[in-house]
């Protein structure tokens, strides 16, 4: 069965370092989404991204971060100087279409440790 | 910004009983709701959604309710099984804005 897969599992990194975490989404998806969840609390929604553009953000997503599908496969969130508080499991999402089968997919998380 | 909540953060439940997990939503133009399943150290998994023109809807031994007059979502399992145990996450959406937003979560323990 296809599955969102995401690397790495585990990303330790210093205050103030760059860090791209990859998703590879199912590969007949349309839509791709970040979420981050941080230990104990609910999912937040970070990013939409569809036709190659984003289609919505929320107010997390800030200038620090971005969004890149480089290639047609690997759909990437990039932080740009981390910080503690970026601390969190990110997640990953695809969906095939939103107006029929709205069936979100996620990936298993990149936990991300600021240090 | 949207809110989406939920009643009870945890929920213990003997094998076999029924399940009812509750979630209130604040945002009156949200047209799309969707329960996940989260087990311990995986992402959310996709239970089962209801549209706004909806008030009802049924899955294997899933049912969610929508109540728009009193903004409330509701999961209901049915004979309730150990791999039920998870934390269940209702979340509300704008299908045209492509936004979607997590409540808190309840954790539900099923007791063999």
């Amino acid at each position: 069965e296809p599955e969102v897969t995401q690397t790495p599992s585990h990303q330790v990194t210093q205050m103030g370092q760059e860090v791209i975490l990859r998703c590879v989404p199912i590969s007949n998806h349309l839509y791709f989404y970040w979420y981050r969840q941080i230990l104990g609390q609910k999912v937040e929604f970070l990013v939409s991204f569809y036709n190659n553009e984003i289609s919505e953000k929320s107010e997390i997503f800030d200038d620090q971060f971005s969004v890149e599908r480089p290639d047609g496969s690997n759909f990437t969130l990039k932080i740009r100087s981390t910080k503690l508080e970026d601390s969190a499991m990110y997640f990953c999402a695809s969906l095939f279409e939103a107006s029929g089968n709205n069936e979100q997919f996620f990936g298993p998380g990149t936990r991300l440790t600021v240090l | 910004g949207e809110s989406v909540g939920l009643h009870l953060p945890t929920l213990s439940v003997q094998e076999g009983d029924n399940s009812i997990i509750n979630c209130a939503y604040s945002n009156s133009a949200s047209d799309y709701f969707i329960w996940y399943k989260q087990e311990s150290g995986k992402g959310p998994q996709f239970i089962i959604d209801i549209r706004s023109n909806m008030d009802k809807r049924q899955g294997q031994r899933v049912t969610v309710l929508l109540n728009k007059t009193v903004k409330h979502l509701s999961l209901q399992i049915a004979a309730t099984q150990p791999g039920d145990s998870a934390v269940y996450f209702c979340a509300e959406a704008r299908l045209i804005g492509n936004q979607f937003y997590f409540g808190t979560g309840t954790s539900l323990t099923v007791i063999p």
